[in-house]
């Protein structure tokens, strides 16, 4: 069956640490895959793409990664502050459909 | 920055009345989408819209639910007889292009759902 599956369990790390969260997906060939932040009670935001034949992606304290061998992406967050705190999702669209399918999600805290 | 906007922040229903979620989705965006969250869970697909049809729909959007784009700003979904199960966070959102335009989705923040 298909799958998108992320650490279910929450991240707790120091301020100042890098966080690396971790997408895996199964019987799946997306051209590129999303990451989102999605704060409490609020709708998720869109953070990054990266398309497969892309293998790294960075935007200011943000690097994204996507192996497509072994059907995983890894996001980090470099220099993680509090503000950081949040359930991260990665999502990807299914070639030649109209919907994108969201990961469970992974939620991120980071300790002053 | 436009953003989706979402209607009603929070609405409150008896089981088996018939409920609107109403969003304005962006202004130049062509496709629209609603997505469920049950309080804890994933976001589950919904439904996607384009061209004022039904592009794809999942095993969820069931003949309890339909969408509907009344006019140029407006995307609506009515959930038809609502059951205790429907409780959940309802988010409305849009896009340029679908799935295959590499396009990253503006989601709205969301209308929580209680059917009581």
């Amino acid at each position: 069956s298909q799958k998108i599956e992320q650490n279910s369990e929450a991240l707790n790390i120091q301020e100042g640490k890098t966080a690396t969260l971790t997408c895996n997906y199964t019987n799946y060939s997306p051209a590129y895959l999303q990451w989102y932040r999605q704060d409490p009670g609020r709708g998720p935001v869109f953070l990054l793409l990266i398309r497969e034949n892309e293998k790294e992606k960075r935007k200011e304290r943000l690097k994204v990664t996507f192996d497509t061998t072994l059907k995983q992406s890894l996001f980090h967050i470099t220099a993680s502050q509090p503000a950081d705190s949040a359930t991260y999702l990665c999502a990807l669209s299914p070639s030649g459909t109209y919907k994108y399918i969201f990961g469970t999600g992974t939620r991120l805290k980071v300790l002053a | 920055e436009p953003e989706v906007t979402q209607t009603p922040s929070h609405q409150v229903t008896q089981m088996g009345q018939e409920v609107i979620l109403r969003c304005v989705p962006i202004s130049n965006h062509l496709y629209f989408y609603w997505y469920r969250q049950i309080l804890g869970q994933k976001v589950e697909f919904l439904v996607s819209f384009y061209n004022n049809e039904i592009s794809e729909k999942s095993e969820i959007f069931d003949d309890q639910f339909s969408v509907e784009r009344p006019d140029g700003s407006n995307f609506t979904l009515k959930i038809r007889s609502t059951k205790l199960e429907d409780s959940a966070m309802y988010f409305c959102a849009s896009n340029e292009g679908g799935g295959s335009y590499n396009s990253p989705l503006h989601f709205g923040n969301g209308t929580r759902l209680t059917v009581t």
